[in-house]
C-alpha cells in the first residue's frame, strides 16, 4: 500500500513569487507521481507526471517537480506564480507493480491537497 | 470528445433516501473509479471496476455499491444515504496507455 503527505495545507503567496508546494510519499513497492490541480468547482486535471527516466520532471503552466527516491519526495515548484495558478493542488502515486496480466490497476491515492493562495 | 460526463452535478437527499450517480466515458477506457472529496482529506477511491462486469472496492466502500453492466458506464449507488456522505463524487477513468486519470467534473451530494 502507498500513501501521501502533503506538509503544507495552504500556501498563501505574492504573484510573482517562487513557490515550492510539498509532497512526501509511502511505498514498498516503486511508484509513479503525479501532480493534479484543481480549480474552484473544477475537476480535476494532470500538471505533471514521473514514470521513470529524468527526476525533474516539467509540466503545463510552468510547474516542474523533482522526483527523490532516497527521500521519497515529489515536489512541485514554480520560479514565478500568477494569480491565476490559485487553486488546490494534489500530489499522488500509483504503485508501479504489475498484476497477473502485466498491467497495472492503475489506482491512485493521494495527499490531502495543498490550496495555493496567490495575492496581488 | 465529451472525456467523462457525470450525472447529476448536484443533489440534496434525505437521510434514508437512494440514489444512483451516473458516470460515461467516450475514451474506450477499461479502468473506471469512483473517488470522494473531503476536505483536508483529498480524494479516496470508494470503488473501481477493471473491465465491462467487474468490481471491486477500493479504500472507503462502506455504504456503496457499484455497477459496470456496459464498458462505457460506471454507476455508483447509495441504497440508504447518510449524512456521513455528503461529498463531491468525481469519476475517473484510465488506459496504461498515457499512465493518466481523466476526471469527470463532480457530483455534489448533500445528505440532511
Amino acid at each position: 500500500a502507498q500513501s501521501v503527505t502533503q506538509l503544507d495545507s495552504q500556501v498563501p503567496v505574492f504573484e510573482e513569487a517562487p513557490v515550492e508546494l510539498r509532497c512526501n510519499y509511502s511505498s514498498s513497492v516503486s511508484v509513479y507521481l503525479f501532480w493534479y490541480v484543481q480549480y474552484p468547482n473544477q475537476g480535476l486535471q494532470l500538471l505533471l507526471k514521473y514514470l521513470s527516466g529524468s527526476t525533474l520532471v516539467k509540466g503545463i503552466n510552468g510547474f516542474e517537480a523533482e522526483f527523490n527516491k532516497s527521500q521519497t519526495s515529489f515536489h512541485l515548484r514554480k520560479p514565478s506564480v500568477h494569480i491565476s495558478d490559485t487553486a488546490e493542488y494534489f500530489c499522488a502515486v500509483r504503485s508501479a507493480a504489475l498484476n497477473a496480466g502485466g498491467t497495472s490497476y492503475g489506482k491512485l491515492t493521494f495527499g490531502q491537497g495543498t490550496i495555493l493562495t496567490v495575492h496581488p | 470528445n465529451a472525456g467523462v460526463t457525470q450525472t447529476p452535478k448536484f443533489r440534496v437527499l434525505k437521510t434514508g433516501q437512494s440514489m444512483t450517480l451516473l458516470c460515461a466515458q467516450d475514451m474506450n477506457h477499461e479502468y473506471m473509479y469512483w473517488y470522494r472529496q473531503d476536505p483536508g482529506m483529498g480524494l479516496r477511491l470508494i470503488h473501481y471496476s477493471v473491465g465491462e462486469g467487474t468490481t471491486a472496492k477500493g479504500e472507503v466502500p462502506d455504504g456503496y455499491n457499484v455497477s459496470r453492466l456496459k464498458k462505457q458506464n460506471f454507476l455508483l449507488g447509495l441504497e440508504s444515504a447518510a449524512p456521513s456522505q455528503t461529498s463531491v463524487y468525481f469519476c475517473a477513468s484510465w488506459t496504461a496507455n498515457t499512465g493518466e486519470l481523466f476526471f469527470g467534473e463532480g457530483s455534489r451530494l448533500t445528505v440532511l
